[in-house]
């Protein structure tokens, strides 16, 4: 059974740097691998952040570069997304998703349930 | 980068058949895929590749492209098909993934 669960603080201050982490279960970062980061804000749409592969290659939105990185937990079953200068903007519910480098036909095909990062003095 | 346009809101009366487009992608080379997305819970896949279901999903649900245009058909809709729905592909570069800007489903 393949699970993502987000995990990290639900209220961050202004200028502040959020660290969120992806843990998986039920699948390895193993060839083809992805996983991704997805955001949503309150009533708003979808925008994907960020993609960690199975070697190493990192993508990240090109509006939001500059603020993101990705780093792999040791463990190899955790993805860490760390976002800086935190805008009440960035307020949203934070989604992590598994992806396949090899396939067009998707973006992520498991996510997890989301957690909601609320960005706030 | 690329943007997706969908239609902000369409409505379905019970039964009936709706589609969703997705407009702007470059589908000749990417296949679009769909997510179901209601409040609380993770999105979900819901069509993915030419017109592929994943396990479980009911195949009232299909997929299809033209051009730049992708499409979700709903064939029956029922009331549990209420939701947001929101189309992905790979941006122009192919090196990005971008979602469209989505649909809100209502069946009456």
């Amino acid at each position: 059974q393949i699970t993502l669960k987000e995990s990290g603080p639900t209220l961050v201050k202004p200028t502040q740097t959020l660290t969120l982490t992806c843990t998986f279960s039920g699948f390895s970062l193993s060839s083809g691998v992805g996983v991704g980061w997805i955001r949503q804000p309150p009533g708003q749409a979808l925008e994907w952040l960020a993609l960690f592969y199975w070697d190493g290659d990192k993508r990240y939105n090109p509006s939001l570069r500059g603020r993101l990185t990705l780093t792999k937990d040791t463990s190899e079953n955790q993805v860490v997304l760390t976002m800086t200068d935190m805008d009440p903007v960035d307020t949203a519910t934070y989604f992590c998703a598994r992806s396949d480098y090899y396939s067009d036909d998707f973006c992520f095909d498991y996510w997890g349930q989301g957690t909601l990062v609320t960005v706030s003095s | 980068s690329s943007e997706l346009t969908q239609d902000p809101t369409v409505s379905v009366a019970l039964g009936q058949t709706v589609t969703i487009t997705c407009q702007g992608g470059i589908f000749r080379s990417y296949y679009a895929s769909w997510y179901q997305v209601k409040p609380g819970q993770a999105p979900l896949l819901v069509m993915f590749g030419k017109n592929n279901r994943p396990s479980g999903i009911p195949d009232r649900f299909s997929g299809s492209r033209s051009g730049s245009t992708a499409s979700l058909t709903i064939t029956g809709a029922q009331a549990e098909d209420e939701a947001d729905y929101f189309c992905c592909s790979r941006d122009h570069s192919g090196s990005h993934l971008v979602f469209g800007s989505g649909t809100k489903v209502t069946v009456l």
